[in-house]
């Protein structure tokens, strides 16, 4: 089956560091998107992963690992605006164009 | 660009009647898409079309629904006769061409009621 994994909810400080992890089975695989949703707004495009490795966009870098089906969004220099839904997508082969959603990481920033 | 644009914004209305919602997409875009977004289930794929053509509608969750894009900037998406489970926001979004990796452009929703 195709399933994707994030962790409900979470909680960090102004000014630290969170990682949100994302795993994910699919029937086949081009890459992996991050989005951002604050409350009561739309999804908005964070991020996008092909390679293994680590990609670095100011405070927020996504790390891919194709070969253990996971991913992480790495938030830096926590602000009270980052608190939002972070939404992980998969990206399937060309053919079907359908992206495969996970539910979503609430996470909260605290002062 | 203005960016996807969806109306109503907000919908309230009573089970048993018919509602439409309404989505412009960017200009030049070729992919259109609706979701539909609840806390139980998330983000949900309903139909999406290339060129105004649907190309898969195996997310519309009953013969209630139905979408048409009768030109390349403007689609809508009906449900008749609306039922109270169907209360969530609805999302538009389109983009540039189908390709591994090509952004998604959302619309601001229209968060719908029905009582």
């Amino acid at each position: 089956g195709q399933n994707i994994d994030q962790p409900t909810e979470m909680t960090a400080t102004e000014g630290a560091i969170v990682q949100i992890n994302c795993t994910y089975q699919t029937s086949g695989f081009n890459g992996l998107f991050w989005y951002q949703q604050h409350a009561g707004e739309a999804p908005t495009f964070l991020s996008y992963n092909v390679l293994d490795g680590l990609e670095e966009k100011g405070r927020f870098s996504s790390f891919l690992s194709r070969s253990k089906g996971y991913s992480y969004l790495l938030l830096k220099e926590l602000q009270m605006k980052d608190s939002a839904s972070y939404l992980c997508a998969a990206s399937p082969p060309e053919s079907n164009y359908q992206l495969i959603w996970g539910a979503g990481t609430k996470l909260i920033i605290k002062p | 660009d203005a960016g996807v644009i969806q109306s109503p914004r907000h919908e309230v209305t009573e089970m048993g009647q018919e509602v439409t919602l309404r989505c412009k997409p960017i200009s030049g875009h070729d992919y259109l898409f609706w979701y539909r977004q609840t806390m139980m289930r998330g983000l949900e794929l309903l139909i999406y079309f290339n060129n105004n053509v649907p190309i898969d509608d195996s997310g519309m969750p009953e013969d209630r629904f139905s979408a048409k894009m009768p030109n390349a900037s403007f689609s809508t998406l009906k449900i008749q006769p609306s039922e109270p489970r169907d209360s969530a926001v609805y999302f538009c979004a389109s983009s540039l061409f189908s390709g591994a990796g090509e952004t998604q452009y959302f619309g601001p929703g229209t968060r719908l009621l029905v009582l």
